[in-house]
């Protein structure tokens, strides 16, 4: 069993949609979660940290469950320029923050 | 801002030769990664270091080694490059579970 599941997508909206991406994690010692976007060719870039009360950033709002053990992404106002990939990236307990990343779901806003 | 910078953007090797990827970061981070990333199969581990001098294997280490004598520089060297191991390789540093990422270096091995 993969410790970080995704759905890869594609998501295809249109425009000023708001569209959700969930993602699974294994470990239950699992202890700091993180989005990443990463667009085409490009390397990938920190989105947002997942704090355990949730938290927003804009039109960008991330949850974690722990119960049901996993965390979600949630885009309002989809803009052409959301198109990508991204990863849901999970550390588990430990001195050395070695993380796991999900294999990313792919977001592609259309006009 | 955040700087870590590969030597390479594009690398054409032939089979059996010795590649050297070379990660440089300015952030006085300790700890560096190697990656690397295939359709469908995401990011894959390939080494880790905490610190100078130290490195731990990651998820596929196999055709590998890695060197890390200064703090900023890590490097990842393929002893004999083989098809198998054409790919895009990207190297991160990491602050308190943050990774920051190179641009990559996209290797093709003929």
């Amino acid at each position: 069993r993969k410790e970080v599941e995704q759905d890869p997508g594609p998501f295809n909206v249109p425009e000023g949609a708001t569209v959700a991406f969930n993602c699974t994690y294994s470990n239950s010692a699992s202890q700091s979660f993180f989005w990443y976007r990463q667009d085409c060719r490009k390397e990938p870039k920190l989105l947002m940290s997942v704090y355990s009360s949730g938290n927003e950033d804009g039109r960008f709002t991330a949850q974690l469950n722990r119960a049901s053990q996993y965390i979600s992404l949630l885009i309002r106002d989809s803009k052409l320029s959301d198109s990508a990939t991204y990863l849901c990236v999970v550390i588990t307990s430990g001195g050395s923050y070695i993380p796991t990343f999900g294999r990313g779901t792919s977001l592609i806003v259309h006009p | 801002d955040v700087k870590v910078t590969q030597s390479s953007r594009y690398l054409v090797k032939r089979t059996g030769e010795k590649v050297f990827l070379e990660c440089v970061q300015d952030m006085d981070h300790e700890n560096m990664f190697w990656y690397r990333q295939d359709p469908g199969l995401g990011l894959r581990l390939i080494y880790f270091s905490y610190d100078v001098k130290m490195k731990e294997k990651g998820d596929i280490p196999e055709g590998y080694s890695v060197s890390r004598e200064k703090k900023e520089r890590f490097s990842l060297i393929l002893e004999s490059a083989s098809t198998n191991q054409t790919s895009m390789y990207l190297c991160a540093s990491s602050l308190a579970g943050t990774q920051y990422f190179g641009p990559g270096t996209r290797l093709t091995v003929l």
